[in-house]
């Protein structure tokens, strides 16, 4: 029951260098998301997946891409990773409209991310 | 488009005295409301949520809020609180009736760190 799982949970990285931060989960949800937290402004939502193959632009998404290839996964990707992406990454899910009452979300650990 | 205002960043209490976290949030539609919890270097844990029905929701750890339309608050309150309620507090809001294709994402406020003093 393992829930949302992300990885790496820790990360440095030098100014320019790409990665991708992987978020797996295994409650068969359709929707998927990626936030990041930064102290004072809480989480803000980066890129969002409705389902397979779609993805959208959130609230703060420059700098990062997404693929949801498989419905169990949702990537986010830094291209040329900068100072200013230092943060606590958070990746959520949840399932379609179904019955009220399971109606959550579901968040994994967390990615901190350095870039220096 | 939806907001969420947390109108305290911090919040110093002592042990066993009570505590409210207030929660503002602005939406042209029904929401959904939730409170989470994360204690320092840990994720996001569910506090409670109110979905409809009774105003007044329980949660865990003795937390309860209490959900007011008419002035579109979500407050938190613990009558007691205790050395480990120390953590910072979100409050969130998500739009269930909103388009598919509008993901019904969670927006969060700033947080709301509580510091309990012995």
């Amino acid at each position: 029951n393992a829930g949302v799982t992300q990885t790496p949970k820790f990360r440095v990285l030098k100014t320019g260098q790409s990665m991708t931060l992987l978020c797996a989960q295994d409650m068969n949800h359709e929707y998927m998301y990626w936030y990041r937290q930064d102290p004072g402004m809480g989480l803000r939502l980066i890129h969002y997946s409705v389902g397979e193959g779609t993805t959208a632009k959130g609230e703060v998404p420059d700098g990062y891409n997404v693929s949801r290839l498989k419905k169990q996964n949702f990537l986010l990707g830094l291209e040329s990773a900068a100072p200013s992406q230092t943060s606590v990454y958070f990746c959520a899910s949840r399932p379609a409209q179904g019955k009220i009452s399971n109606y959550g979300y579901t968040f994994g650990s967390g990615t901190r991310l350095t870039v220096v | 488009a939806q907001s969420v205002t947390q109108l305290d960043s911090q919040v110093p209490v002592f042990e066993e005295a009570p505590v409210e976290l207030r929660c503002n949030y602005s939406s042209s539609v029904s929401v959904y409301l939730f409170w989470y919890v994360q204690y320092p270097n840990q994720g996001l844990q569910l506090l409670l949520k109110y979905l409809s029905g009774s105003t007044l929701v329980k949660g865990i750890n003795g937390f309860e809020a209490e959900f007011n339309k008419s002035q579109t608050s979500f407050h938190l309150r613990k009558p007691s609180v205790h050395i480990s309620d120390t953590a910072e507090y979100f409050c969130a809001v998500s739009d269930p009736l909103g388009i598919k294709a509008a993901g019904n994402k969670l927006t969060f406020g700033g947080g709301t760190r509580v510091l309990v003093k012995p």
